[in-house]
């Protein structure tokens, strides 16, 4: 049981370049997020999923967008990198919206030059 | 103002001695709260959640929660060097069951 997986675990990219960051969970959990978590900020919502087939904005979208692929895959894409979006991202599921119990994934480390 | 504030520290305490970490909300109506712990490159892991009123206790770790005065609280006793990490209060905002809102974390280090 490998619980959240992310890849790439690091990402150097270069202002305009596009990428898409993987995340799969095998705890047949229905909900799924992608946070970016920066010095002093603390953990900032990009998107989530509430359920397959599902996609909702959180408090940080602009720049990003997703696509949940099946139950245990929610990946997020760069389209046109920024030095702005350099940051940690984290990948977490949690078995439903009422249960807020998240786990998270390993984090990928992006630098965007 | 922010949503969630927690001071940054560092905090540090000697090893056996209690670590108290607060946290407080702007959204009166919040209705859950967690706490997690981050170490240095990893990623956050949940430790405790409190939806009531009053104290909850798991071990070493205790949260309380007063939702007049609008903190919640993380002790750690018997504190040993692993618990050397970031903590990390969540809150999840009235009206919004889907998101958790988060602090920038208190950074605490327990000195052996």
């Amino acid at each position: 049981n490998a619980g959240v997986t992310q890849t790439p675990k690091f990402q150097v990219l270069k202002t305009g370049q596009s990428m898409t960051l993987q995340c799969a969970q095998d705890m047949n959990h229905n909900s799924m997020y992608w946070y970016r978590q920066d010095p002093g900020m603390g953990l900032r919502l990009i998107y989530y999923s509430a359920s397959e087939g599902t996609t909702d904005k959180g408090e940080v979208p602009n720049g990003y967008n997703v696509s949940r692929l099946n139950k245990r895959e929610f990946s997020l894409r760069l389209e046109s990198a920024a030095p702005s979006q350099t940051s940690v991202y984290f990948c977490a599921s949690s078995e439903g919206l009422t249960n807020q119990g998240k786990y998270f994934g390993p984090g990928t480390r992006l630098t965007v030059t | 103002q922010k949503e969630v504030e927690q001071n940054s520290g560092p905090l540090s305490v000697p090893e056996g001695a209690i670590a108290s970490l607060n946290c407080t909300y702007s959204d009166r109506g919040s209705q859950s709260f967690f706490w997690y712990r981050q170490y240095s490159g990893k990623s956050p892991e949940l430790i405790m959640f409190i939806y009531s009123n009053g104290d909850k206790e798991d071990g070493r770790f205790t949260a309380q929660l007063n939702k007049a005065s609008q903190y919640v609280s993380l002790l750690i006793r018997d504190s040993q060097p692993s618990d050397s990490a970031t903590y990390l209060c969540a809150v999840s905002p009235s009206g919004s069951a889907r998101q958790l809102t988060f602090g920038s974390g208190t950074q605490l280090t327990v000195l052996p």
